[in-house]
Protein backbone atom coordinates (compact mmCIF):
# COMPACT_ATOMS: atom_id res chain seq x y z
CA UNK A 1 0.00 0.00 0.00
CA UNK A 2 3.31 2.53 -0.87
CA UNK A 3 1.89 5.91 -1.00
CA UNK A 4 5.08 6.99 -2.68
CA UNK A 5 5.38 6.46 -6.47
CA UNK A 6 8.31 5.42 -8.41
CA UNK A 7 9.11 4.63 -11.94
CA UNK A 8 9.31 0.77 -12.27
CA UNK A 9 12.61 1.00 -14.39
CA UNK A 10 15.63 3.51 -15.55
CA UNK A 11 18.71 2.43 -17.66
CA UNK A 12 21.44 3.96 -19.20
CA UNK A 13 24.76 3.44 -20.45
CA UNK A 14 28.33 3.27 -18.48
CA UNK A 15 29.88 7.24 -17.78
CA UNK A 16 25.62 8.60 -18.28
CA UNK A 17 23.68 10.61 -16.34
CA UNK A 18 19.89 9.25 -14.19
CA UNK A 19 17.21 10.72 -12.38
CA UNK A 20 14.64 8.44 -10.30
CA UNK A 21 12.04 10.21 -9.31
CA UNK A 22 9.44 10.21 -6.43
CA UNK A 23 6.23 11.43 -5.94
CA UNK A 24 4.14 11.49 -2.88
CA UNK A 25 1.99 13.88 -0.45
CA UNK A 26 2.06 16.88 1.57
CA UNK A 27 1.74 13.93 4.36
CA UNK A 28 4.76 12.33 3.68
CA UNK A 29 7.32 14.00 1.76
CA UNK A 30 5.68 17.44 1.79
CA UNK A 31 6.27 17.50 5.72
CA UNK A 32 9.42 15.33 5.97
CA UNK A 33 12.62 14.34 5.24
CA UNK A 34 13.17 11.97 2.46
CA UNK A 35 15.75 8.78 2.20
CA UNK A 36 17.19 6.48 -0.50
CA UNK A 37 18.30 2.95 -0.31
CA UNK A 38 19.89 0.26 -2.40
CA UNK A 39 19.54 -3.10 -2.74
CA UNK A 40 21.56 -5.52 -4.72
CA UNK A 41 19.27 -8.95 -5.54
CA UNK A 42 20.03 -11.11 -2.50
CA UNK A 43 21.48 -8.42 0.31
CA UNK A 44 19.88 -6.26 2.60
CA UNK A 45 18.87 -2.38 1.36
CA UNK A 46 21.40 0.11 1.81
CA UNK A 47 21.39 3.14 3.14
CA UNK A 48 22.06 5.86 0.28
CA UNK A 49 21.01 9.04 0.82
CA UNK A 50 19.20 10.48 4.58
CA UNK A 51 17.26 13.64 4.80
CA UNK A 52 16.95 14.65 1.49
CA UNK A 53 20.23 14.91 0.46
CA UNK A 54 23.07 13.87 2.82
CA UNK A 55 25.32 11.16 1.75
CA UNK A 56 26.22 8.71 4.51
CA UNK A 57 30.29 8.16 4.56
CA UNK A 58 31.39 5.42 2.04
CA UNK A 59 28.72 6.57 -0.56
CA UNK A 60 30.26 7.69 -3.74
CA UNK A 61 29.56 11.45 -4.66
CA UNK A 62 28.18 10.07 -7.81
CA UNK A 63 25.03 9.50 -6.07
CA UNK A 64 23.22 12.89 -4.64
CA UNK A 65 19.36 13.39 -4.23
CA UNK A 66 16.72 16.47 -4.38
CA UNK A 67 13.50 17.46 -2.84
CA UNK A 68 10.91 20.10 -4.24
CA UNK A 69 7.04 20.09 -2.55
CA UNK A 70 5.56 16.83 -2.84
CA UNK A 71 8.26 14.92 -4.87
CA UNK A 72 12.10 13.98 -4.63
CA UNK A 73 14.79 12.72 -6.70
CA UNK A 74 17.81 10.49 -6.97
CA UNK A 75 20.33 11.19 -9.60
CA UNK A 76 23.44 9.29 -10.13
CA UNK A 77 26.10 10.30 -12.51
CA UNK A 78 28.68 8.42 -14.38
CA UNK A 79 26.76 5.51 -14.03
CA UNK A 80 28.76 2.22 -13.10
CA UNK A 81 28.05 -1.39 -14.02
CA UNK A 82 27.89 -1.66 -10.37
CA UNK A 83 24.83 0.64 -9.84
CA UNK A 84 22.51 -1.65 -11.20
CA UNK A 85 20.58 -2.61 -8.37
CA UNK A 86 16.73 -1.78 -7.21
CA UNK A 87 16.33 1.82 -5.38
CA UNK A 88 13.74 2.61 -2.75
CA UNK A 89 12.65 6.27 -2.02
CA UNK A 90 11.20 6.14 1.48
CA UNK A 91 9.67 8.84 3.87
CA UNK A 92 8.15 9.21 6.66
CA UNK A 93 4.05 9.94 6.69
CA UNK A 94 2.09 12.09 9.46
CA UNK A 95 -0.78 10.37 8.95
CA UNK A 96 -3.33 8.12 10.55
CA UNK A 97 -1.05 8.18 13.15
CA UNK A 98 2.58 8.26 12.19
CA UNK A 99 4.07 5.68 9.75
CA UNK A 100 6.86 4.82 7.75
CA UNK A 101 6.45 4.54 3.73
CA UNK A 102 8.65 3.05 1.08
CA UNK A 103 8.61 3.87 -2.10
CA UNK A 104 7.32 1.10 -5.35
CA UNK A 105 11.18 0.73 -5.92
CA UNK A 106 12.69 1.64 -9.55
CA UNK A 107 15.16 -1.51 -11.05
CA UNK A 108 18.29 0.42 -12.44
CA UNK A 109 19.63 -1.13 -15.41
CA UNK A 110 23.34 -0.87 -16.67
CA UNK A 111 23.10 -0.64 -20.47
CA UNK B 1 31.23 -1.02 13.66
CA UNK B 2 27.20 -1.54 14.30
CA UNK B 3 26.11 -5.07 13.41
CA UNK B 4 22.60 -6.53 13.80
CA UNK B 5 22.43 -10.29 14.01
CA UNK B 6 18.58 -11.93 13.71
CA UNK B 7 17.27 -15.07 14.06
CA UNK B 8 14.30 -17.19 14.22
CA UNK B 9 11.89 -19.65 12.99
CA UNK B 10 12.21 -19.71 9.28
CA UNK B 11 8.92 -21.77 8.72
CA UNK B 12 5.43 -20.61 10.79
CA UNK B 13 2.18 -22.48 10.11
CA UNK B 14 -0.68 -20.52 9.25
CA UNK B 15 -2.65 -18.65 12.39
CA UNK B 16 0.48 -19.45 14.49
CA UNK B 17 2.45 -16.73 15.53
CA UNK B 18 5.89 -15.71 14.12
CA UNK B 19 8.60 -14.46 16.10
CA UNK B 20 11.96 -13.21 15.11
CA UNK B 21 15.00 -11.54 17.47
CA UNK B 22 18.00 -9.31 16.43
CA UNK B 23 20.65 -8.61 18.70
CA UNK B 24 22.64 -4.97 18.74
CA UNK B 25 26.37 -5.31 18.74
CA UNK B 26 29.35 -2.71 18.32
CA UNK B 27 27.42 0.22 19.42
CA UNK B 28 24.82 1.81 21.85
CA UNK B 29 21.63 0.64 22.05
CA UNK B 30 20.19 4.32 23.49
CA UNK B 31 19.63 7.08 21.36
CA UNK B 32 18.07 5.12 18.65
CA UNK B 33 14.65 3.47 17.52
CA UNK B 34 14.71 -0.14 16.58
CA UNK B 35 12.46 -1.12 13.21
CA UNK B 36 11.24 -4.16 11.80
CA UNK B 37 10.87 -4.11 7.98
CA UNK B 38 10.11 -6.97 5.71
CA UNK B 39 10.25 -8.15 1.93
CA UNK B 40 7.88 -10.66 0.20
CA UNK B 41 9.33 -12.78 -2.67
CA UNK B 42 9.65 -10.39 -5.53
CA UNK B 43 8.01 -7.03 -4.09
CA UNK B 44 9.12 -4.41 -2.54
CA UNK B 45 9.85 -2.75 0.62
CA UNK B 46 7.42 -3.12 4.01
CA UNK B 47 8.18 -0.54 7.48
CA UNK B 48 6.55 -3.16 9.98
CA UNK B 49 6.93 -0.64 12.85
CA UNK B 50 9.55 0.50 15.27
CA UNK B 51 10.51 1.03 19.03
CA UNK B 52 12.25 3.81 20.58
CA UNK B 53 14.73 2.74 23.68
CA UNK B 54 12.12 3.89 25.96
CA UNK B 55 9.20 0.81 24.58
CA UNK B 56 7.16 3.22 22.96
CA UNK B 57 6.41 2.02 19.58
CA UNK B 58 4.87 2.63 16.41
CA UNK B 59 3.33 0.13 13.56
CA UNK B 60 2.29 -0.23 10.24
CA UNK B 61 -1.62 0.98 10.20
CA UNK B 62 -2.05 -2.25 8.07
CA UNK B 63 -0.50 -4.45 10.58
CA UNK B 64 -0.51 -2.97 13.76
CA UNK B 65 -3.70 -5.19 15.02
CA UNK B 66 -1.10 -8.11 14.74
CA UNK B 67 2.27 -7.05 15.62
CA UNK B 68 4.11 -6.36 18.62
CA UNK B 69 8.01 -4.89 18.69
CA UNK B 70 9.44 -5.10 22.10
CA UNK B 71 13.39 -4.05 23.83
CA UNK B 72 15.38 -6.01 26.04
CA UNK B 73 17.90 -3.46 26.77
CA UNK B 74 20.25 -5.42 29.27
CA UNK B 75 20.50 -7.83 26.70
CA UNK B 76 20.81 -5.24 23.66
CA UNK B 77 17.95 -6.94 21.90
CA UNK B 78 14.90 -6.30 20.14
CA UNK B 79 11.97 -8.71 18.65
CA UNK B 80 9.00 -8.68 16.22
CA UNK B 81 6.24 -11.00 17.08
CA UNK B 82 3.38 -11.11 14.07
CA UNK B 83 0.08 -13.04 15.35
CA UNK B 84 -2.34 -14.99 12.94
CA UNK B 85 -0.05 -14.99 9.72
CA UNK B 86 -1.01 -16.42 6.56
CA UNK B 87 0.97 -17.25 3.26
CA UNK B 88 0.79 -13.33 2.82
CA UNK B 89 2.97 -12.94 5.70
CA UNK B 90 6.24 -14.66 3.95
CA UNK B 91 8.89 -12.96 3.21
CA UNK B 92 12.07 -11.70 4.12
CA UNK B 93 12.19 -9.66 7.52
CA UNK B 94 14.97 -7.48 8.16
CA UNK B 95 15.53 -5.20 11.58
CA UNK B 96 16.91 -1.71 11.49
CA UNK B 97 18.78 0.82 13.80
CA UNK B 98 16.99 4.80 13.05
CA UNK B 99 18.43 7.53 13.95
CA UNK B 100 15.47 9.75 14.63
CA UNK B 101 15.33 13.13 15.76
CA UNK B 102 14.44 17.19 14.20
CA UNK B 103 17.39 18.91 12.54
CA UNK B 104 16.43 22.57 10.83
CA UNK B 105 12.56 22.32 12.45
CA UNK B 106 12.67 18.80 10.04
CA UNK B 107 12.47 15.40 11.35
CA UNK B 108 14.83 12.88 10.31
CA UNK B 109 13.99 9.15 10.20
CA UNK B 110 16.35 6.71 8.37
CA UNK B 111 17.71 3.21 8.56
CA UNK B 112 21.17 3.27 8.72
CA UNK B 113 22.56 -0.24 9.91
CA UNK B 114 20.31 -3.46 8.68
CA UNK B 115 20.73 -6.92 9.88
CA UNK B 116 21.05 -9.30 6.80
CA UNK B 117 17.14 -10.57 7.01
CA UNK B 118 15.77 -13.72 7.81
CA UNK B 119 13.37 -15.91 5.28
CA UNK B 120 10.41 -16.14 6.67
CA UNK B 121 7.49 -19.33 4.91
CA UNK B 122 4.18 -19.28 5.97
CA UNK B 123 3.07 -23.09 5.26
CA UNK B 124 1.18 -26.40 7.07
Amino acid sequence: QSVLTQPPSASGTPGQRITISCSGSNSNIGSNTVNWYQQVPGKAPKLLISSNKQRPSGVPDRFSGSKSGTSASLAITGLQSEDEAEYYCAAWDDSLNGFYVFGTGTKVTVL
Amino acid sequence: QVQLQQWGAGLVKPSETLSLSCAVSGGSFRGYHWSWIRQPPGEGLEWIGESNESGNTKYSPSLKSRVTISLDTSKNQFSLKMTSVTAADTAVYYCARVPRGYNNLYQYYYMDVWGTGTTVAVSS
